[in-house]
């Protein structure tokens, strides 16, 4: 079972937007409207951040965005803030697999 | 307010059984309306999904675990439990209960805080 792709790391100044990318196939991302993605903070458990695409959760701040184009979906932070120092996950189901669920590999957001 | 606390060794011999409960709390786990698994996660590596249970006793397993999966609930405990046999170092790994409401699928919003379990003689 693949991995999304994620670029490995990301990094912003406070204040700028930025965008992290998830490329999967027709038999995932392409496809399908069930891309969540998670933020995961050092030595704690996932949050989800957006679902469905391009969904957020209650409490989640707005400046958190999920978008898709074709095989790639995206998300976006805006406003950076030190807070969003964290690794990110992607997810999407997936059509390719006995196992209908895959994650990216994470990318590392590195507010400078 | 659902919260999920996993328990278990954190210590694992090669080729032995690695077991590990998760207590369900503020929901009951043989509600219709969710899905409970387990999550993994390397040290220093990405997530994994192992595998996943619905109250009506359907299981999902990860192929990637070569059938080497077992989940398992007890309504009664209102737990969640995980059997992975024939371990080895690949197998260590931050061990996450998770779970998903089916209205929205995939997306995991209940994670416990994670145990570590190490596979070393």
């Amino acid at each position: 079972q693949s991995a999304l792709t994620q670029p490995a790391s990301v990094s912003g100044s406070p204040g700028q937007s930025i965008t992290i990318s998830c490329t999967g196939t027709s038999s995932d991302v392409g496809d399908y409207n069930y891309v969540s993605w998670y933020q995961q903070r050092p030595g704690k458990a996932p949050r989800l951040i957006i679902y469905d695409v391009t969904k957020r959760p209650s409490g989640v701040s707005d400046r958190f965005s999920g978008s898709k184009s074709g095989n790639t979906a995206s998300l976006t932070i805006s406003g950076l803030q030190t807070e969003d120092d964290a690794d990110y996950y992607c997810s999407s189901y997936t059509s390719a697999s006995s196992f209908i669920w895959v994650f990216g590999g994470g990318t590392k957001v590195t507010v400078l | 307010q659902v919260q999920l606390r996993e328990s278990g060794p954190g210590l694992v011999r090669p080729s032995e059984t690695l077991s590990l409960t998760c207590t369900v709390s503020g929901g009951s786990i043989s509600h219709v309306d969710y899905f409970w698994g387990w999550i993994r996660q390397p040290p220093g590596k990405g997530l994994e999904w192992v595998g996943y249970i619905y109250y009506s006793g359907s299981t999902y397993y990860n192929p990637s675990l070569r059938s080497r999966a077992s989940i398992s609930v007890d309504t009664f405990q209102n737990q969640l439990s995980l059997e992975l046999i024939s371990v080895t170092a690949a197998d260590t790994a931050v061990y996450y209960c998770a779970g998903y409401i089916i209205t929205t699928p995939g997306a995991v919003d209940y994670w416990g805080q994670g145990t570590l379990v190490t596979v070393s003689s």
